[in-house]
């Protein structure tokens, strides 16, 4: 079946620090990969996107390429601000699963320190 | 445009009885999923409907079952509560079923079972 890893939280950075959030993925077909993000009491935000192998999703200084040779989908941002404070949960969506559902990762809770 | 909503916010129930939540799709979307986010866990996918019909299923029981009504809104009916299915549950709704197309989430309703 298919499953998301990423790695395990909380994850410390100081304001203008270098983030890469891991995440891999096992998958029966050819799936489209996202990043999402979920502040605290809200809901989940799509961040990025990549629907094909090699694509490159970024959004809010953010970027993650999809790399089908890894199966990988790392996500970074090259200087985090006190404001990306959050939990980020990797996903994937593979109707060849038998299902058009997201298959999400645990998530990985990001603190940034002023 | 509005956003994908979801009522009650917060309902405590008993082990034992049964619960109905609802979703309002975004506007122009057809396409409704609910997941089950447990605390401290990414959310698990249960069913999708598309077009008032049942489009795929993740691995829940068959006691949790849906409903999807001609304005596309939605509802979550879970019979016989357990303890186990406290959790946010989550409504996302997208303009059409596939892989590529994003899924818009609502806040979500914390069910809690006592």
């Amino acid at each position: 079946g298919n499953s998301v890893t990423q790695m395990e939280g909380p994850v410390t950075l100081s304001e203008e620090a270098f983030l890469t959030i891991n995440c891999t993925y096992t998958a029966t077909g050819y799936p489209s990969l996202f990043w999402y993000v979920q502040y605290p009491g809200e809901g989940l935000q799509l961040l990025l996107k990549a629907t094909k192998a090699d694509d490159k999703g970024s959004n809010k200084g953010f970027e993650a390429t999809y790399r089908k040779e890894t199966t990988s989908f790392h996500l970074e941002k090259g200087s985090v601000q006190v404001s990306d404070s959050a939990v980020y949960f990797c996903a994937l969506s593979d109707a060849g699963g038998g299902a058009d559902g997201l298959t999400f990762g645990k998530g990985t809770h990001l603190i940034i320190q002023p | 445009e509005t956003g994908v909503t979801q009522s009650p916010t917060h309902l405590i129930k008993t082990r034992g009885q049964q619960v109905t939540l609802r979703c309002s799709s975004q506007s122009g979307h057809n396409t409704v999923s609910w997941y089950q986010q447990a605390l401290g866990q990414g959310p698990q996918f249960i069913f999708q409907y598309y077009r008032e019909e049942e489009n795929g299923r993740g691995n829940f029981p068959p006691r949790f079952s849906g409903l999807q009504f001609p304005n596309y809104s939605s509802e979550l009916n879970v019979n016989a509560l357990e303890l186990d299915d406290s959790a946010l549950y989550l409504c996302a709704s997208s303009f059409k079923a596939g892989t590529s197309y994003e899924q818009y989430f609502g806040p979500g309703t914390r069910l809690t079972v006592t």
